[in-house]
């Protein structure tokens, strides 16, 4: 079985300001990790997901997340935040053997962008 | 680029009565889900559907809920006598099944019971 905790419920930051936004997952299996981006009144949108290989993947808009198995953890951060960057993010991970496994989600974090 | 579905985008419901969310998930996809957020939690696995029969589900899809593939396009979640603690977004996800690959999200369905 798998859990994810996200740290943070919410994060306020500065518009141009760094954010990391904290996940840390728990498992018996290896597993694919995912971060997805929810913004209002949207669907859950694909960020970035790590699979295999460099620990540093990068994703959509700037995002890029680390991947460290002895912390089993797997933050996201971005360098310089947008306005537009305010939305619900969302961490999941999903069994490595199961080809349609199910995700399974942390509580989210809400990111607020301030001017 | 292709794109899960739902209909309706909001629906509000007074409780006891019966329910269909339907969903076009991406052509040629093979796995099948649904998943639900209540306002201000994190989203929750219900059920995952393969090669016309459900492969998971969770303690939340008891037997008020079923799933359906009527045709080779839609999949259906009902829900058979709606309750108040049903008020949730619905979410349709699919998935190509090749390991690794992404699960796309529909927009949602919003579901109001009164």
């Amino acid at each position: 079985a798998q859990s994810v905790t996200q740290l943070d419920s919410q994060v306020p930051v500065f518009e141009e300001a760094p954010v990391e936004l904290r996940c840390n997952y728990s498992s018996s299996v290896s597993v694919y990790l995912f971060w997805y981006v929810q913004y209002p009144n949207q669907g859950l949108q694909l960020l970035l997901k790590y699979l295999s290989g460099s620990t540093l993947v990068k994703g959509i808009n700037g995002f890029e997340a680390e991947f460290n198995k002895s912390q089993t953890s797997f933050h996201l951060r971005k360098p310089s935040v947008h306005i537009s960057d305010t939305a619900e993010y969302f961490c999941a991970v999903r069994g490595f053997y199961n080809q349609g496994g199910k995700l399974i989600f942390g509580q989210g974090t809400e990111l607020s962008v301030k001017p | 680029e292709p794109e899960v579905t739902q209909t309706p985008s909001h629906q509000v419901t007074q409780m006891g009565q019966e329910v269909i969310l339907r969903c076009v998930p991406i052509s040629n996809h093979l796995y099948f889900y649904w998943y639900r957020q209540i306002l201000g939690q994190k989203v929750e696995f219900l059920v995952s559907f393969y090669n016309n029969e459900i492969s998971e589900k969770s303690e939340i899809f008891d037997d008020q809920f079923s799933v359906e593939r009527p045709d080779g396009s839609n999949f259906t979640l009902k829900i058979r006598s709606t309750k108040l603690e049903d008020s949730a977004m619905y979410f349709c996800a699919s998935n190509a099944g090749v390991s690794g690959n992404t699960i796309y999200f529909g927009e949602g369905s919003w579901l109001t019971v009164v």
